[in-house]
């Protein structure tokens, strides 16, 4: 069974230019979370989708924002960077509560 | 005060040693509580999951609940190079995914 997969594994980036990483989540998975992890930090959440809906997101800003499709894949988009944003993002997904199963994530560099 | 505090280590340990990983967290509220384990340059894998108080065990691996003193801990005994990760505690509330709080994570070094 293929696991939750990322891409692109690397990105790089300028200030102010536009991110989108991509998730596919586990066959049969409807949810899809994303994390962030940046160096020093634990892992943050951001954004939960489930059924094609947003269901919660957490303490970011609007330029943070995602979206879910009806295969239950999952885009997270970043506008407007910031050097501050260079983190691992990472992407779950969940049959049920609480049980996560996560991808390799997607490095983001903002220079 | 964070939620959930983690020691960042980095802890290195001979091959054979037991290993002690611990967290602290402040929200009495919490009720699941899990350890992942992160390869480098890889996700998070979940090891460990309890409910509530207790202990659990799996193999070489023992966590503890201890939600009294609001503190948890993972044991690894006779720890293996392939055990050299950061151990990421997480701990949630009682609906959903998205009310996870993770630790930091503990560097994990075993030495052959």
């Amino acid at each position: 069974e293929a696991g939750v997969t990322q891409s692109p594994t690397h990105l790089i980036k300028t200030r102010g230019q536009q991110a989108t990483l991509r998730c596919s989540p586990i066959s049969g998975h409807t949810s899809v979370y994303w994390y962030q992890q940046a160096l020093g930090l634990g892992l943050q959440f951001l954004l939960w989708y489930d059924e094609g809906e947003e269901r919660n997101r957490g303490n970011f800003p609007p330029r943070f924002s995602g979206r879910q499709f009806p295969n239950y894949s999952s885009e997270l988009n970043v506008n407007a960077l910031e050097l501050e944003d260079s983190a691992l993002y990472l992407c779950a997904s969940a049959p049920g509560a609480n049980v996560l199963t996560f991808g390799a994530g997607s490095r983001l560099t903002v220079l | 005060q964070k939620e959930v505090e983690q020691d960042p280590g980095p802890l290195s340990v001979p091959e054979g040693a037991i290993v002690s990983l611990n967290c602290t967290y402040s929200n009495s509220a919490f009720q699941y509580f899990m350890w992942y384990r992160q390869y480098s340059r890889k996700g998070p894998e979940l090891l460990m999951y309890t409910y509530s108080s207790g202990n659990k065990e799996d193999g070489r691996f023992t966590a503890q609940v201890d939600k009294s003193s609001k503190y948890i801990s993972l044991f690894i005994r006779d720890s293996q190079p392939s055990d050299s990760a950061t151990y990421l505690c997480a701990m949630g509330l009682q609906t959903g995914a998205n009310n996870l709080f993770f630790g930091t994570g503990t560097r994990l070094t075993v030495i052959p």
